[in-house]
């Protein structure tokens, strides 16, 4: 069955530092997703993307963060200078259509900010 | 989107149904009834969604009240591997309505032999 992935599992990083997440998205959808969800918290959204655009943005997703899909198969999120609050689970998500009822998220990234 | 609301935690002993309510009072004609689990830190995964009837799946059975301000989700054999957070979310299927998922506390679940 396809399946989200992502990379890496867990990312430790400085503050201050840059940090880029990968997800391959599954290869026939077309929305990407990333959210995020800090220990213990609720899952958050953060970014909806679509035709090499973004669709929809969450308070969250501040100018510290940018996503891109490089090439035919990545979609990566980019924090710019981690704060120790950006420790979360970051999670990758994608869907057929905008319509879809099924939002399918990868294993998710942990990332630890020090 | 129309807000949600679960109880916290549930138990259920192994093999039962477990029957998770969710209640959506203010919810529009337009809007679904979503559920997601999440097991353990691992990604939310979908379960089952409807708008109006009742919903049937290999995962789950999705009861919705003829009024639509409440639903139950039925696991009909509850295993060990059903422990998780179980989220009802409420949105529009419409690109123009946006397309996030937006989770509440959900309920814990949990599965005891």
């Amino acid at each position: 069955e396809p399946e989200v992935t992502q990379t890496p599992s867990h990312q430790v990083t400085q503050m201050g530092q840059e940090v880029i997440l990968r997800c391959v998205p599954i290869s026939n959808h077309l929305y990407f997703y990333w959210y995020r969800q800090i220990l213990g918290q609720k899952v958050e959204f953060l970014v909806s993307f679509y035709n090499n655009e973004i669709s929809e943005k969450s308070e969250i997703f501040d100018d510290q963060f940018s996503v891109e899909r490089p090439d035919g198969s990545n979609f990566t999120l980019k924090i710019r200078s981690t704060k120790l609050e950006d420790s979360a689970m970051y999670f990758c998500a994608s869907s057929e259509q905008g319509t879809s009822y099924e939002q399918y998220f990868g294993p998710g990234t942990r990332l630890t900010v020090t | 989107d129309a807000k949600t609301t679960q109880p916290p935690s549930m138990d259920c002993a192994e093999g039962r149904a477990a029957n998770l309510p969710c209640n959506h009072s203010t919810i529009s004609g337009n809007e679904y009834v979503y559920w997601y689990r999440q097991i353990h830190s691992q990604g939310p995964q979908y379960i089952i969604h409807g708008l109006k009837n009742n919903e049937t799946n290999e995962m789950a059975s999705l009861i919705i009240t003829e009024d639509r301000k409440s639903s139950t989700l039925i696991l009909p054999h509850a295993t060990l591997r059903d422990t998780a957070v179980y989220y009802c979310i409420v949105r529009v299927a419409d690109n123009n309505a946006g397309n996030m998922l937006t989770f509440g506390g959900g309920t814990r679940l949990m599965v005891k032999p």
